[in-house]
């Protein structure tokens, strides 16, 4: 079967810095997506990796490693608005999207 | 601004009482998508149109049908809601371009509540 992992809640520090991990085993693989979903909102777009390395937006950074099935998802100078889950999702090769649970984000001041 | 606009955002119906959901785009995005989401679980695919063409998961319940009656609007039936079917409902869009990444644009959701 199809699988995503990541952990489901993780704290941290206002102003630290955090890696959420995600592990996948899928049919195939056409890209990873990260997305941020605040309690009770719908999810947004964060990034998207489809070839192995570090993807940088601002304070946001992903990993790939496809040999490894593995993503992570960095976040530098956390504030408070980052707390949320975020999701890991995996377009296997029928261009389906697999999703993971989402690791619950909690940042203390 | 381009969006996903979901109704109701709110929306509490009795068991068995029938619920409509609705989306609408602007974003003229030729794919639309309905999830279902319950706490702290990953998003369920329910349907899915790519263009005209309705796509129903395998194991999405009789109970839930969808109607597409052009490219903006996409609507959820729920014949007979159970306790089981209360739960977030997300609608998305996306643009096949063929090439790079497929990303979902997601309405704010419809959260029903069933009593």
């Amino acid at each position: 079967g199809q699988n995503i992992d990541q952990p489901t809640e993780m704290t941290a520090t206002e102003g630290a810095i955090v890696q959420i991990n995600c592990t996948y085993q899928t049919s195939g693989f056409n890209g990873l997506f990260w997305y941020q979903q605040h309690a009770g909102e719908a999810p947004t777009f964060l990034s998207y990796n489809v070839l192995d390395g570090l993807e940088e937006k601002g304070r946001f950074s992903s990993f790939l490693s496809r040999s490894k099935g593995y993503s992570y998802l960095l976040l530098k100078e956390l504030q408070m608005k980052d707390s949320a889950s975020y999701l890991c999702a995996v377009e296997d090769s029928n261009y389906q999207l697999i999703w993971g649970a989402g690791t619950k984000l909690i940042i203390k001041p | 601004d381009a969006m996903v606009i979901q109704n109701p955002r709110y929306q509490v119906t009795q068991f068995g009482k029938p619920v409509t959901l609705s989306c609408s785009q602007t974003l003229n995005h030729n794919v639309m998508y309905w999830y279902q989401q319950k706490s702290s679980q990953a998003p369920k695919l329910l349907f899915h149109y790519y263009d005209k063409d309705f796509n129903n998961e395998a194991d999405t319940p009789d109970n839930f049908q969808s109607r597409r009656p052009n490219t903006s609007f996409c609507f959820l039936d729920i014949r007979s809601p159970g306790l089981g079917d209360a739960a977030m409902y997300l609608c998305a869009t996306s643009r096949t371009t063929g090439t790079g990444a497929n990303v979902l644009t997601f309405g704010a959701g419809s959260r029903l509540t069933v009593l």
